[in-house]
């Protein structure tokens, strides 16, 4: 099915682990984005990426990595988990001046 | 920053009733969009107005804009319980390639 997949659902990890949220889209969108969402700031952009190989910093891209080695993937890495990375990601894809298409979203605690 | 924000943070009204719901931005834009968010869900894109329009229409959705003072409205007509979520607002700005998301209004429609 054509759409935006992203993976785990869910995931609890403790401080300090490494932790790699999947992202993969069907579309061949140009655009991948890295959200997160916390009650009060709404969602914030972490990483984005313009192609594969092209990626950039968003508002809040400290603690993270991102590549795009496939135009269809974009995995989200956390290097060392804090307890301030706990919230829910959400991938996006898009063309430029189109819609988001989001993922449904990784629920990531931290322990 | 470049956020939009919305107005009310959140709003209680009977089925049947008409929402309205605001957003004010900070920069010329190439687009203003609308998502809305069911709970523990992905953003679902509604509508997308370009800066060059003033008016759209969706279903029961009808979406102005005001370049001169920065803002849109959304309205629902005739909401029912089904319409409950949260909406956001989304800019996209000339010059960059990312959406920047306002805080959003929670609408709660009651049978």
């Amino acid at each position: 099915d054509a759409g935006i997949t992203q993976s785990p659902r869910y995931k609890i990890t403790e401080t300090g682990r490494q932790v790699t949220l999947m992202c993969h889209q069907t579309w061949s969108h140009s655009y991948m984005f890295w959200y997160r969402q916390d009650l009060g700031h709404g969602l914030r952009l972490i990483y984005y990426s313009a192609a594969a190989d092209i990626t950039d910093k968003g508002e809040v891209p400290d603690g993270y990595v991102v590549s795009r080695s496939k135009t269809e993937n974009f995995p989200l890495t956390l290097e060392s988990a804090t307890r301030s990375q706990t919230s829910v990601y959400f991938c996006a894809s898009r063309e430029l001046d189109g819609q988001l298409f989001f993922g449904s979203g990784t629920q990531l605690s931290v322990l | 920053s470049q956020q939009g924000e919305e107005d009310p943070q959140a709003l209680s009204i009977q089925e049947g009733e008409n929402a309205t719901m605001n957003c004010s931005y900070k920069t010329s834009i190439n687009n203003l969009q609308w998502y809305r968010q069911n709970s523990g869900r992905g953003l679902v894109h509604l509508i997308l107005i370009r800066s060059n329009e003033r008016e759209k229409h969706s279903g029961r959705l009808r979406v102005t804009l005001d370049t001169s003072k920065k803002s849109s409205s959304l309205l629902i007509t005739a909401s029912r319980a089904a319409d409950t979520a949260s909406y956001f607002c989304a800019t996209d700005a000339e010059g960059y390639s990312t959406l920047t998301f306002g805080k959003g209004t929670m609408l709660l429609v009651s049978p």
